[in-house]
């Protein structure tokens, strides 16, 4: 268990809809990071967050949108879904926002659009 | 941006042999190179990491190497167990945030 949680564990919902990812980091830790994993497809990017602030975003589509509360928790945010938004999508935490830290990985939020 | 290749894409080993897989990274400023192992429906986990200033980092069975100047590292198992039959993502860290390989599956045959 790394200490990072995430939920739902998994969600089915149809196209067009939207959906609240949520995770909540490990105790201390300030950075949170979301990643998309398609099927056999490695780990994209999305977006990092540090203590509330947005640090540095990847292949974000337009369409998603994330969030870092003050007591560290992240929301990522799926709207108007498409079948292809279909993922597993992790978050994971580390101490601080600089290279080189270790990041913990939660267990993943499985997203099956119909 | 860091652009990062991890080759092969899929390695079969016999059980008790080597496994070696590489990775490429192009921006000359990462320093930070970890290795996760992911498990079929499971996180992924980290392994074993590597700095900048390291050109080899050795933990039992498993060892990562770097070649700063050729902007290469790689990752050694030896005595493969079925156990080790996962996913292995490399990754170089970018201005914020990793950047992962696109993977390679390991398969042990017992």
């Amino acid at each position: 268990d790394s200490g990072v949680t995430q939920t739902p564990k998994h969600l089915i919902t149809a196209t067009g809809q939207r959906v609240t990812l949520r995770c909540s980091p490990r105790s201390g830790d300030l950075s949170v990071y979301w990643y998309q994993q398609s099927l056999d497809q490695g780990l994209q990017f999305l977006i990092h967050y540090y203590n509330g602030e947005e640090r540095a975003k990847g292949n974000i589509l337009e369409r998603f949108s994330a969030q870092q509360f003050p007591d560290l928790h992240s929301e990522l945010n799926l709207s108007s879904l498409e079948l292809g938004d279909s993922a597993l999508y992790f978050c994971a935490s580390s101490v601080a926002s600089y290279q080189g830290n270790e990041q913990f990985f939660g267990p993943g939020t499985r997203l099956t659009v119909l | 941006g860091e652009n990062v290749e991890q080759h092969p894409s899929t390695l079969s080993v016999q059980e008790g042999d080597s496994a070696v897989i590489k990775c490429t990274y192009s921006d000359s400023a990462s320093n930070y190179f970890p290795w996760y192992k992911q498990e079929l429906g499971k996180r992924p986990q980290l392994i074993i990491d590597i700095r900048s200033n390291v050109g080899e980092k050795k933990d039992q069975r498993i060892a990562v190497t770097l070649n700063k100047t050729a902007k290469h590292f790689s990752l050694h198992i030896t005595e493969t167990q079925p156990e080790d039959s996962a996913v292995y993502f490399c990754a170089a860290t970018g201005a914020n945030n990793l950047f992962f390989g696109t993977g390679t599956r390991l398969t042990v045959i017992p």
